[in-house]
């Protein structure tokens, strides 16, 4: 089945720096993935996604681009603010009707 | 409109008690979904229904583990005999139908968070 492993576990940059979040992904049908956000108490919230016959998105300060050769994905932060501090989680899919596989999380700390 | 909410919002209980846990996805998504969120980590599949059928149970831990939903809509997770490894945030999410172009996102509700003393 699917394995997605994320890294870093933990980043702390400085307010206004960027922050670049990375996932890995093993099986080659997977063509959606989904970052969400999650602060402390508060559920998942979806705040961008990629699906596979595409290669970058952005939407203001996020971007997520998708290497399929490499199976891997990334989530970009630019000019990070305080209130971008949570978890950031990244998942691969087979698309609608199949679950999503999480990677383990990311700690963002971003320092005023 | 109203996003997914879940009942209760915390649940504490004794060890070989039963639990039940409910979600109330978006008005008219077609394709619910459960996870578990153990602390600190991450969110782990445990069923996916389709309607009221569950075309996808391969997460469920163990035969204590249980789900339906009824009418297209509510879906309740049943735990039957708790242990102490069952103690976790429990995760609903829902998504449109397979004909939306949205139909890939699952928008998540906030969670039962599960006790097991």
């Amino acid at each position: 089945g699917e394995n997605v492993e994320q890294h870093p576990s933990t980043l702390s940059v400085q307010e206004g720096d960027s922050a670049v979040i990375k996932c890995t992904y093993s099986d080659s049908a997977s063509n959606y993935f989904p970052w969400y956000k999650q602060e402390l108490g508060k559920r998942p919230q979806l705040i961008i996604d990629i699906r596979s016959n595409v290669g970058e998105k952005k939407d203001q300060r996020i971007a997520v681009t998708l290497n399929k050769t490499a199976k891997h994905f990334s989530l970009h932060i630019t000019e990070t603010q305080p209130e971008d501090s949570a978890v950031y989680f990244c998942a691969a899919s087979g698309g609608y009707g199949n679950k999503l596989v999480f990677g383990a999380g990311t700690i963002l700390r971003v320092k005023s | 409109g109203a996003g997914v909410s879940q009942s209760p919002s915390n649940k504490v209980t004794e060890k070989g008690k039963d639990v039940e846990l409910r979600c109330d996805p978006i008005s008219g998504h077609t394709a619910l979904y459960w996870y578990r969120q153990s602390l600190g980590q991450g969110l782990e599949f445990l069923i996916y229904f389709q309607g009221n059928s569950a075309p996808d149970k391969s997460g469920l831990p163990s035969d204590r583990f249980s789900a339906e939903r009824t009418g297209g809509s509510v879906s309740t997770l049943t735990i039957q005999r708790t242990q102490q490894e069952d103690s976790a945030v429990y995760l609903c999410a829902s998504s449109l139908a397979r004909t939306s172009l949205s139909s890939y996102e699952q928008y998540f509700g906030p969670g039962t968070r599960l006790t097991v003393t």
